[in-house]
């Protein structure tokens, strides 16, 4: 009954392909999230998504795109894969509330997708 | 720009014993303070979410106080059991930053039997 679930767990993919990791929510949220761990274990946020508006960190490249077909999943798209993306990638989500979001729940994350580009 | 630091790094400690863990902040202009562990392999588990108008939140053999205005926040956890070993990390979401959390780098806790 996982509340954050992410797919693929391992992805091993060469560079230069495209591809891209789901990420579904069954919590109610109105907010998801991106997050990258880099080998140094730390994260640092990519994006932030509710259905009103897209957050992009500004060090995110463009070949990173976020795509949520519905409230629940916030997908994340790469394009033309480089071999410094390799890290785990986790989702995350939260709900959000008050005025300028002057309320935000505790974040769930998922497990995490640790994509390998050789 | 809002940088979260952590320290310890790493901490080693004997069962039993109460340990406390630190995270400061350079921004004080903050909603809340989260604190998280993180399992080898495993995503984040929240312990313990602080409102910036709040000083301090328990769970169990967990509290975690916050001074928003000296920026640090602590995580005191009594009575160490292995089970308790993971990383620990903290974070705040800065006003004005979407609904982004900034990360600490974490403290590796290992407690021994």
């Amino acid at each position: 009954d996982t509340a954050v679930s992410q797919t693929p767990k391992y992805l091993v993919t060469q560079m230069g392909n495209d591809k891209s990791i789901k990420c579904e929510q069954n919590l109610g949220h109105d907010t998801m999230y991106w997050y990258k761990q880099d080998s140094k274990k730390f994260l640092k946020i990519m994006f932030s998504y509710n259905n009103k508006e897209l957050i992009i960190n500004e060090t995110v490249p463009n070949r990173f795109s976020p795509k949520s077909p519905d409230k629940a999943h916030l997908n994340l798209h790469i394009n033309s894969l480089e071999l410094g993306d390799s890290a785990v990638y986790f989702c995350a989500s939260s709900q959000v509330s008050g005025g300028h979001g002057t309320y935000n729940s505790p974040l769930h994350f998922g497990n995490g997708t640790r994509l390998t580009v050789t | 720009k809002q940088e979260v630091t952590q320290i310890p790094a790493a901490l080693s400690v004997p069962e039993g014993e109460n340990l406390v863990l630190n995270c400061s902040f350079t921004d004080s202009a903050i909603y809340n303070l989260q604190w998280f562990r993180q399992d080898p392999g495993k995503g984040l588990t929240s312990l313990l979410l602080i409102q910036s108008s709040q000083r301090e939140q328990t769970s169990g053999r967990l509290n975690a106080s916050l001074d928003k205005s000296s920026g640090r926040s602590t995580l005191y956890i009594a009575a160490s059991q292995p089970g308790d070993s993971a990383t620990y990390l903290c974070a705040v979401r800065r006003r004005n930053a979407g609904n982004m959390l900034t990360f600490g780098g974490g403290t590796r806790l290992m407690v021994k039997p």
